[in-house]
């Protein structure tokens, strides 16, 4: 079964500073893809970053950046300059052809002034 | 643009009512999923439409279906409401289907339903 492991139900950093965010999972397919999603407080969740599994260069957008590595199954999340807006609950997602999104059980980030 | 619309936004029903969720997907988008968000299960998929045909289910009883409409509009419907029925049902619409691709996933606000 694919399964997602997010470790760290809660993390906090310190405005501006550098925060990452761990993810595994666990699948026997080749092809996928992996993504996580942020979900302010009461608000929508809207998609940060994602990562195909046949890209060997990981993926970045603007302060967001991922560091995947297939062979560990390991996707990770990195946050730089880390903001107040940033404060969310960050979910790891997987998902494969033909195949429902799988998503761990999130982490909170909590940004400190 | 407007984003992914669900209706209504927060609702209270009783044990054994029945209830109907919408969801207005993107302009242009044919694929809409499913999902129910509790804090003790976490997210879990319900179920997949594209051009109104179920591509995809997830493991939830027969009281929770689903349809799309020929306007990619689609409603989830929860029959004999229980208990743990009570959650955040998100709704997530993508241009091609999501089980077929990497599809990038837009999700709405999310129906709150709180069964008393």
């Amino acid at each position: 079964a694919q399964t997602v492991t997010q470790s760290q139900p809660e993390m906090s950093v310190q405005e501006a500073e550098t925060v990452t965010l761990s993810c595994t999972y666990d699948t026997s397919e080749s092809d996928y893809y992996l993504f996580w999603y942020k979900q302010p407080p009461s608000r929508q969740m809207i998609l940060v970053i994602r990562q195909e599994a046949y890209k060997q260069q990981n993926a970045t957008e603007n302060r967001f950046s991922v560091n995947f590595q297939k062979a560990a199954k390991s996707f990770s999340l990195k946050i730089s300059d880390s903001q107040l807006g940033d404060a969310a609950m960050y979910f790891c997602a997987y998902r494969s052809h033909g195949n429902d999104m799988r998503f761990g059980a999130g982490t909170r980030l909590t940004v400190k002034p | 643009k407007a984003g992914v619309t669900q209706t209504p936004r927060y609702l209270i029903k009783t044990r054994g009512q029945q209830v109907t969720l919408s969801c207005s997907p993107i302009s242009g988008h044919r694929s809409v999923s499913w999902y129910q968000q509790t804090p003790g299960q976490g997210l879990q998929f319900l179920f997949e439409y594209f051009s109104e045909t179920q591509r995809n289910k997830g493991n939830f009883p027969g009281r929770f279906s689903g349809r799309q409409f020929s306007n990619s509009r689609s409603e989830m419907n929860v029959s004999t409401l229980e208990l743990g029925d009570s959650a955040l049902y998100l709704c997530a619409s993508s241009l091609v289907a999501a089980s077929g691709s990497g599809g990038t996933q837009y999700f709405g606000p999310g129906t709150r339903l709180t069964v008393l």
